[in-house]
Parts: structure tokens; C-alpha cells; sequence
């Protein structure tokens, strides 16, 4: 079976410092990945995505991750966080095949003034 | 180009009454889902839809019906609502299943 897991439910760091939100997957075969944020009262919205090809990729507001297909991960980064990254934060997979995405349960972000 | 819209915004239902959430999309996505969201379980997707005519189950589809009559609407039933139910809903768009899903703001729905 598909899983998503995304290990912190929470993430503090301290504004202009480097963050990072992790996420490892349990798919046969090479899905798809994404990461959605979630702003207070607000639907998910796309940051990123991988499908194949280089395995960072860059997405909306400086966020990038990494896919590193031998630990099955794919992080979230930000070289230097912002007040306003303060989130929730999904990683997805789309298996192969599958018509639908598995999501996480969410990783809380708070970056700190 | 309002993306994905949905009514209502919030809603509060006894056990045992039914109500009709609806999804709109403008972006000509064939693809359409009805996700719930509930705390520490991430999203968690009810039914989908693979164009106009077509339903299929998602993980958890008991206790809710979907219909898609039209490619840019879909249609979320509760038939009989329960406590179990209450949730924040998603509806989200794709062009294919392949391709990046857009949500809509979400209905914050309270069964009593």
C-alpha cells in the first residue's frame, strides 16, 4: 500500500535561517511528488512539483526540494525562512497509475521574528 | 478566472439531514475530487471524478454520494449526516492525473 509520512507535526525555525520540512514516501515503481501549502482558513495551494529529470526542483516563493530516490525522501527547503512561510505544509504522491494523490497528515511551520 | 469555487462556506446540519455541497471549475479540468480534511489525518479523498458522466470511490466514500452532470461542476451528497462527518471539505481540479491539482477554499461543515 501507498504512504505518505511526513515525521514532525511541527517545525520551528528562526527567521532568515535555512528550513527544511521532511517527507518520505512508500510507492512501488517512481510516482509523482508534490508539496502544497496551507494558509489559515485557506484550500492548499501548489508550491511544487517532481516528475522526472533533475532531482531539485525549484518551485513558488524560493521553496525547492530535493528528490532522493534511494531514501525514498523529498524534502522541502528554503535557504532563508520568512514570517509569512508560516504554514501547513503537504507532502502528496501520485503513484504510478493512480488517478488520485495520498496525502500527509501536514507539517505545522512557524517561523520565529 | 475564479479557479475552484465552492458552496457553502460553512454549514451546520442535525444528524439525519442531507445537504449538497457543490464544486465549480473554470478551467476546463476533466479531472475533479472531493477530499475531507480532518486534524492530524492530512486530506483524505471521498470521490473523484475522470470526466463528465463519471464517479469513481476514494479511500473514504461511505456515507456520501457525487454526481458530475456537468464537466465544471461537482457535486458532493450527504444523505443522512452523522457526528463523523463533521470536516472541512475540499474540492480540487486537474486537467489530467497527472497534472497539478487546485483546490477550492474549502466548506467547514458541523454535524450536531
Amino acid at each position: 500500500a501507498q504512504s505518505v509520512a511526513q515525521p514532525e507535526d511541527q517545525v520551528n525555525v528562526a527567521e532568515g535561517n535555512p528550513l527544511t520540512v521532511k517527507c518520505t514516501y512508500s510507492v512501488s515503481g517512481n510516482p509523482y511528488l508534490f508539496w502544497y501549502v496551507q494558509y489559515p482558513n485557506r484550500g492548499l495551494q501548489f508550491l511544487l512539483k517532481y516528475i522526472t529529470g533533475d532531482n531539485l526542483v525549484k518551485g513558488s516563493y524560493g521553496f525547492e526540494a530535493e528528490f532522493n530516490k534511494s531514501q525514498t525522501s523529498f524534502h522541502l527547503k528554503k535557504p532563508s525562512a520568512l514570517v509569512s512561510d508560516s504554514a501547513l505544509y503537504f507532502c502528496a504522491v501520485r503513484p504510478p497509475g493512480a488517478n488520485n494523490l495520498f496525502f500527509g497528515t501536514g507539517t505545522r511551520l512557524t517561523v520565529i521574528p | 478566472n475564479a479557479g475552484v469555487t465552492q458552496t457553502p462556506k460553512f454549514r451546520v446540519l442535525k444528524t439525519g439531514q442531507s445537504m449538497t455541497l457543490l464544486c465549480a471549475q473554470d478551467m476546463n479540468h476533466e479531472y475533479m475530487y472531493w477530499y475531507r480534511q480532518d486534524p492530524g489525518m492530512g486530506l483524505r479523498l471521498i470521490h473523484y471524478s475522470v470526466g463528465e458522466g463519471t464517479t469513481a470511490k476514494g479511500e473514504v466514500p461511505d456515507g456520501y454520494n457525487v454526481s458530475r452532470l456537468k464537466k465544471q461542476n461537482f457535486l458532493l451528497g450527504l444523505e443522512s449526516a452523522a457526528p463523523s462527518q463533521t470536516s472541512v471539505y475540499f474540492c480540487a481540479s486537474s486537467y489530467n492525473r497527472g497534472e497539478t491539482q487546485y483546490f477550492g477554499p474549502g466548506t467547514r461543515l458541523l454535524v450536531l
